[in-house]
């Protein structure tokens, strides 16, 4: 069954260096999600990527942000000038395109734990 | 802004026992989707529900969207300690998507 992979399963930065996080989405989907989830809290939304442009952003994606499909498989996150605060599991997601106007399931990734020294 | 509720945040039952979670929005949604996070884990979907008044089923698990679209319930009929996880609901209005705090499930045997 196809899945959505995540690279590097822990990832450990000091404060202030740039972290990439990768994302291979499942082949045929055309959205893709980044999300974050700070240690037992909920998860929240960061972005959502389609036709290799951001379709929709939360007020946590600002300009330490960004995302990237620099290629047809991959879909990065790049987090600048790392915070303590960024220490959390970032999943990636991927779905289907619409339909009649309405998402579908996402599949999420296993997840990445970054944590900032 | 807009946000999705949901309660409680906390739930311990005894297998066998019942378990229902809620969410509430403030806005009309399009569409609702469910979640589960087993411990460790990465949400899985569960179910989506897009009409109002809808109620799907599966197994021993009931979803129900509200008449004006604003509220979801997860309902487990007779909870299993394979039940165990975060239930979390996602609310989508436009392209926009909100996540409730989830609610966390533990089963005593």
């Amino acid at each position: 069954e196809p899945e959505v992979t995540q690279t590097p399963s822990h990832q450990v930065t000091q404060m202030g260096q740039e972290v990439i996080l990768r994302c291979v989405p499942i082949s045929n989907h055309l959205y893709f999600y980044w999300y974050r989830q700070i240690l037992g809290q909920k998860v929240e939304f960061l972005v959502s990527f389609y036709n290799n442009e951001i379709s929709e952003k939360s007020e946590i994606f600002d300009d330490q942000f960004s995302v990237e499909r620099p290629d047809g498989s991959n879909f990065t996150l790049k987090i600048r000038s790392t915070k303590l605060e960024d220490s959390a599991m970032y999943f990636c997601a991927s779905s289907e395109a619409l339909q009649a106007g309405v998402y579908n399931e996402q599949f999420f990734g296993p997840g990445t734990r970054l944590t900032v020294l | 802004g807009q946000q999705v509720m949901q309660i409680p945040q906390y739930q311990h039952v005894q297998e066998g026992e019942d378990f229902t979670t809620y969410c509430n929005s403030s806005t009309t949604l399009s569409n609702i989707q469910w979640y589960k996070q087993r411990p460790g884990g990465h949400p899985v979907f569960l179910i989506q529900l897009v009409k109002s008044g809808e109620v799907k089923k599966q197994k021993r698990l009931t979803f129900q969207f509200g008449e004006a679209k604003k509220n979801s319930s997860l309902h487990i009929t007779a909870t299993q300690t394979t039940d165990v996880g975060t239930y979390f609901c996602a609310g989508f209005n436009f392209n926009k998507f909100y996540f409730g705090s989830g609610t966390k499930l533990n089963v005593k045997p």
